[in-house]
């Protein structure tokens, strides 16, 4: 199967919602990033993480290399939230080699 | 703030002909510069990582054929031919290597490719 897999496909939420997005991978990583991909196609970074939780204003992401997922909550969702997210996980040996999932598609509804 | 500035931002290519991409680097402290490729089904995939001025790289994939360049520090470029199908190439930074947040990616606008 895929390295990298992310569910839902789609997500649509209301403003001032909450929700989660899981990316699961076949073996331990190294590390894992999150980034957004915006309607015009710029792809914005939101977090690295080698382990552990992180958190920036209404997002929160967690890595569990031992169990081999990660997720991200959006919380309080805003229109400008909505896009695709990727997970892309870093194989020990990979350097800036990262391995892609296929994204969430998140839209946001006022 | 800009880290990496890419062009063309589009560009639409004759079959059969070739294309030359450009990438610059804004910020020296990002030393560490690669491409990756978007289909038209949205999945990314890395292509290259190229550290020191000189280094070269080829590589085929579905739909195209790749040879990357790291001209300077703060100059890669990317020549795409025989392409087959349409795509977005990215050019992506960081600042270092492996295990750590020195690895975070930073991305280029991107520059779409559509095949005529």
């Amino acid at each position: 199967g895929m390295p990298v897999e992310q569910n839902p496909p789609a997500l649509s939420l209301y403003e001032g919602a909450e929700s989660g997005l899981r990316c699961n991978f076949s073996t331990t990583m190294k590390g894992v990033q999150w980034f957004q991909q915006n309607h015009r196609g710029r792809l914005i970074t939101l977090f690295y993480l080698a382990q552990g939780t992180k958190e920036n204003g209404r997002l929160k992401s967690t890595f569990n290399s031992k169990e081999r997922y990660s997720t991200l909550h959006i919380k309080d969702a805003q229109l400008e939230d909505s896009g695709t997210y990727f997970c892309a996980v870093e194989a020990n040996s990979a350097g800036n080699k990262l391995t892609f999932g296929i994204g969430t598609r998140v839209l946001v509804r006022p | 703030v800009t880290l990496l500035e890419q062009n063309p931002r589009w560009r639409l290519v004759p079959r059969g002909q070739a294309v030359n991409l450009r990438c610059i680097l804004k910020n020296s402290q990002y030393p560490w510069m690669s491409w990756y490729q978007q289909d038209l089904q949205k999945q990314l995939q890395w292509l290259f990582t190229l550290r020191s001025p000189g280094d070269k790289e080829v590589k085929s994939l579905p739909g195209a054929d790749y040879l990357a360049t790291r001209v300077t520090d703060t100059e890669l470029r990317l020549q795409v031919a025989n392409m087959s199908q349409g795509r977005t190439l990215y050019c992506t930074c960081s600042s270092g290597l492996g295990g750590t947040s020195q690895n975070t990616l930073y991305f280029g606008a991107g520059t779409r490719l559509s095949v005529l």
